[in-house]
């Protein structure tokens, strides 16, 4: 089983809709939490950074943190074409390395 | 937020050819990364280094090599390529956490 779990999609949407993107964990010692969103052929760009469970919101996006549920998810509201890319979840324990998911690709269809 | 410069962007190059893939950022962090990424997979962890003249492998195995010999500065060798090395190679620095990421090099290796 790998640390990181993540639905690879893709996910098609239509513009507008809220997008709801999830990652699942197994490593109870994670502590940091990371969204990225990776254009084609570019490198990633980091969209949330996040240390405690609940909520943190940055314009449309939303990350949320369930340690509890080893579950992590982002929300994307309004989505606009401009955010088709692939989603990368990543995290790590305070000491480790980062462990990436293998990520989300998105398609928002105008 | 870092700026990570990474060249070249692409590079297409004969088997046997040594190459070195350049990485610079200018934020003076003392941590900087190389991953290796292929199409729809996970970032894998090839190299890192936490600071001047220290440099360490990383997860995946290698036939790459880096040197550190100023902050600013991160390299990687290959000494004489081969087809198995074609994909793309991310660079990234940080200081603490998060990692923030250069565009990439793509390389294919004929």
């Amino acid at each position: 089983q790998k640390e990181v779990e993540q639905d690879p999609g893709p996910l098609s949407v239509p513009e507008g809709a809220i997008v709801s993107l999830n990652c699942t964990y197994s490593n109870s010692a994670f502590q940091y939490f990371m969204w990225y969103r990776q254009y084609s052929r570019k490198g990633p760009e980091l969209l949330m950074y996040t240390y405690s469970s609940g909520n943190k919101e940055d314009g449309r996006f939303t990350a949320q943190v369930d340690k509890s549920s080893k579950y992590i998810s982002l929300f994307i509201r309004d989505s606009q074409p401009s955010d088709s890319a692939t989603y990368l979840c990543a995290m790590k324990t305070s000491y480790d390395k980062v462990i990436f998911g293998p990520g989300t690709s998105l398609s928002v269809i105008p | 937020e870092a700026d990570i410069y990474q060249t070249p962007r692409y590079l297409v190059i004969g088997t046997g050819k040594k190459i070195t893939l350049e990485c610079s950022q200018t934020m003076g962090h003392d941590k900087m990364y190389w991953y290796q990424q292929d199409p729809g997979m996970e970032l894998h962890l090839i190299h890192y280094s936490y600071g001047v003249n220290s440099t360490e492998k990383g997860d995946l195995s290698s036939e790459s090599t880096v040197s550190r010999i100023r902050t600013e500065h991160f390299p990687l060798t290959l000494e004489s390529a081969r087809p198995s090395h074609t994909s793309q190679y991310l660079c990234a620095s940080s200081e603490g956490d998060p990692q923030y990421f250069g565009p990439g090099t793509r390389l294919t290796v004929l």
